[in-house]
Order: structure tokens, then C-alpha cells, then sequence
């Protein structure tokens, strides 16, 4: 299984500033027949299920801010959230789909500084 | 609107069983492949299986493999994932979630989860 790594676990930012994610895969997660990336950044506030933000690595989804974006290829990503809102508090995890068997980073906790 | 409801979980013993039934609205069922994804409490996520719309293409993760079987009723619009041989470590919420494009893709919506606790 394709084994996906974030970093940091964990990460304080002050409201109104930027905060940066980063996910690395065991391998790549290109497919070069269609040129995409089969890569997920979900967000999950606490007590409630996951929602997807972004797919394709840079693709946001419908009625996702802007705030939000997606970058990378191969086997390093990044989620970036500009100017951060005190409804962005909450785990974020990226996902593989590049194989049957989807795998998921181990979680980054955005916070309050 | 998009629905998905999950039920079923509940409090079993190690080594029993349970079904776990998740309702669906507002979209083709039929045409889409779901998943099972479940998340231990205070731990991330973790894949347990999917099947395609038209229940002819399955695969599971190997922590669940040979205990756990996948099923879906199109005419019903729900999906079901029957446990076996139920340890403490299968204890999480039990998500399902549909795949936003086929045949393989993210996932686009989730039900709101059904709690398993597996303990005596």
C-alpha cells in the first residue's frame, strides 16, 4: 500500500495568517495517460464527518473558499489556507486514490495561535 | 440533495457480529462505487472497503480481509458491510462514503457515521 506521510502533525496560527501542509507519498501518485494527480485534502471538524476540499491535487471543490489550495505533483503536496478563519480549525488529511486501495497522510491539527 | 445515513453500530463482544447499513438519497445510487472508511476514537482515517455500482468489482483493506464482507442492494439504494469475528481494534465510527468518479477517485460525500465499540 502507497504510504502517505504530513507534516506537521500539528500547527498554531494567528487568525488572518497563512497556514501550510505538506504530504508525501511512498510513491507517485501521477498517472501520465490523463496527467492527474490522484490526490484528496479533506477537512474534518470535530464531531463531524470528513469533507472533501480539494481532488486532483488543485482541483477545489464547489463552495470550498478560495482561502484554500492545493499544489504538487508525483509524490510531494501541499494544502495552503491564506488568511486563516476561525472555522478552519480542524484536522486536515490528505488521501491517495492512485490505487484500489485508497490510503490517508496521518492527520495535520490546525489550531489557534 | 445528497443523503447518506448510516445505522447499525453498537456495543458487541469480541469475536460477534454486526451489519452495518448505510441509507441513501438525492443521487443514482447505482452508477456510483462506495466505500467503507472508519476512524478509531482520537485516530485518523482508515480505508476498509469499497465496491463498485454494480457490486461486481470488491476489494478490502488486509486488517479486515476474510471477516468483513461488502454488499449493496441498487434496488434499495443502501450499502451494508457485514462484521465477523469482531475484535477490539475494529472498534471506530464506521463511515461510508461515496466515490466522486469512476472507477477510482475521492471521496465526495460521507454519511454522518455509526459507532462500533467492540469490548466485553
Amino acid at each position: 500500500d502507497i504510504v502517505m506521510t504530513q507534516s506537521p502533525d500539528s500547527l498554531a496560527v494567528s487568525l488572518g495568517e497563512r497556514a501550510t501542509i505538506s504530504c508525501k507519498s511512498s510513491q507517485s501518485v501521477f498517472y501520465s495517460s490523463n496527467a492527474k494527480d490522484y490526490l484528496a485534502w479533506y477537512q474534518q471538524r470535530p464531531g463531524h464527518p470528513p469533507k472533501l476540499l480539494i481532488h486532483w491535487a488543485s482541483m477545489r471543490e464547489p463552495g470550498v473558499p478560495d482561502r484554500f489550495s492545493g499544489s504538487g505533483s508525483g509524490t510531494d503536496f501541499t494544502l495552503t489556507i491564506t488568511t486563516l478563519q476561525a472555522e478552519d480549525v480542524a484536522v486536515y488529511y490528505c488521501q491517495q486514490y492512485s490505487s484500489s486501495r485508497p490510503t490517508f497522510g496521518q492527520g495535520t491539527k490546525v489550531e489557534l495561535k | 440533495e445528497v443523503q447518506m445515513v448510516e445505522s447499525g453500530g453498537a456495543l458487541v463482544q469480541p469475536g460477534g457480529s454486526l451489519r452495518l447499513s448505510c441509507a441513501t438519497s438525492g443521487f443514482t445510487f447505482r452508477k456510483y462505487t462506495m466505500d467503507w472508511v472508519r476512524q478509531a476514537p482520537g485516530k485518523g482515517l482508515e480505508w476498509v472497503s469499497y465496491i463498485s455500482g454494480d457490486g461486481t468489482s470488491i476489494e478490502y483493506a488486509d486488517s479486515v480481509k476474510g471477516r468483513f464482507t461488502i454488499s449493496r442492494d441498487n434496488a434499495e439504494n443502501s450499502l451494508f458491510l457485514e462484521m465477523n469475528s469482531l475484535r477490539a481494534e475494529d472498534t471506530a465510527v464506521y463511515y461510508c462514503a461515496r466515490v466522486k468518479t469512476v472507477p477510482i477517485g475521492s471521496f465526495d460525500f460521507w454519511g454522518q457515521g455509526t459507532l462500533v465499540t467492540v469490548s466485553s
